[in-house]
């Protein structure tokens, strides 16, 4: 299975740490991308990494992407209490055009005040 | 979540009922898909829709039975469901199946009794 697979399966942190979840996978992808969701919600788009970026940033939150490894982290700095929720990696996979995307089981991140 | 909307929110139904689950993109999108939401489980895609036609059928039960009339409707038929179907189902639409960044609604919560 190509599933992105999350890891912690969940994260408890204070309000002002950084948070950082992992994701990796197991075959070759054009890209890699993060959603968020609150409970019972649909996922929220966070951030797309190209198979030839290595980094990328988007105001709190920073994506890494190692190809080599089949891995991705998602780091969350100052957290604040609005970003508990499950958060989700998801690829495709190298040369598909068909646009699916393989979801993991998620992080759940709690930020406490 | 304005950009793709679901009805109804939840739904409560017997196994011998027949239901319909809706969902609307209001943003000029050509893929539509539908998946699965169950605790514990990864996300799992159940059809795709490509400028109305039907790319992939996750080998689905014909219990369940997509339609999309046009580009910014897709339908879910519900029709002798059972309890394990029990979910939050989840539309998400893309501008087409090959830029993938997906748009989520905000899910129907379905409990079958």
């Amino acid at each position: 299975s190509q599933q992105g697979e999350e890891d912690p399966q969940a994260l408890s942190i204070q309000e002002g740490e950084n948070a950082t979840m992992n994701c990796s996978y197991k075959t070759s992808i054009n890209n890699l991308q993060w959603y968020r969701q609150n409970s019972g919600r649909g996922l929220v788009h966070l951030i797309l990494i190209r198979s030839n970026e290595r980094e990328k940033h988007s105001g709190r939150l920073r994506v890494t992407l190692d190809t080599s490894k089949k891995s991705s982290s998602l780091l969350i700095t100052a957290s604040r209490a609005a970003d508990t929720a499950s958060y989700f990696c998801a690829t495709d996979k190298e040369g598909s055009t068909l646009g699916r995307l393989y979801f993991g089981r998620g992080t759940q991140l709690t930020v406490w005040p | 979540e304005t950009g793709v909307t679901q009805t109804p929110r939840h739904l409560v139904m017997g196994m011998t009922n027949k239901k319909s689950l809706k969902c609307e993109q209001h943003l000029g999108h050509n893929a539509m898909y539908w998946y699965k939401q169950s605790a514990k489980k990864p996300l799992e895609l159940m059809f795709v829709y490509n400028f109305k036609e039907q790319t992939e059928n996750n080998s689905v039960p014909s219990r369940f039975s997509p339609e999309c009339p046009n580009s910014s409707h897709l339908f879910l038929h519900l029709h002798t469901l059972q309890p394990e179907d029990s979910a939050l189902y989840l539309c998400a639409s893309s501008h087409d199946g090959t830029r993938n960044e997906q748009f989520f609604g905000p899910g129907t919560r379905l409990t079958v009794l």
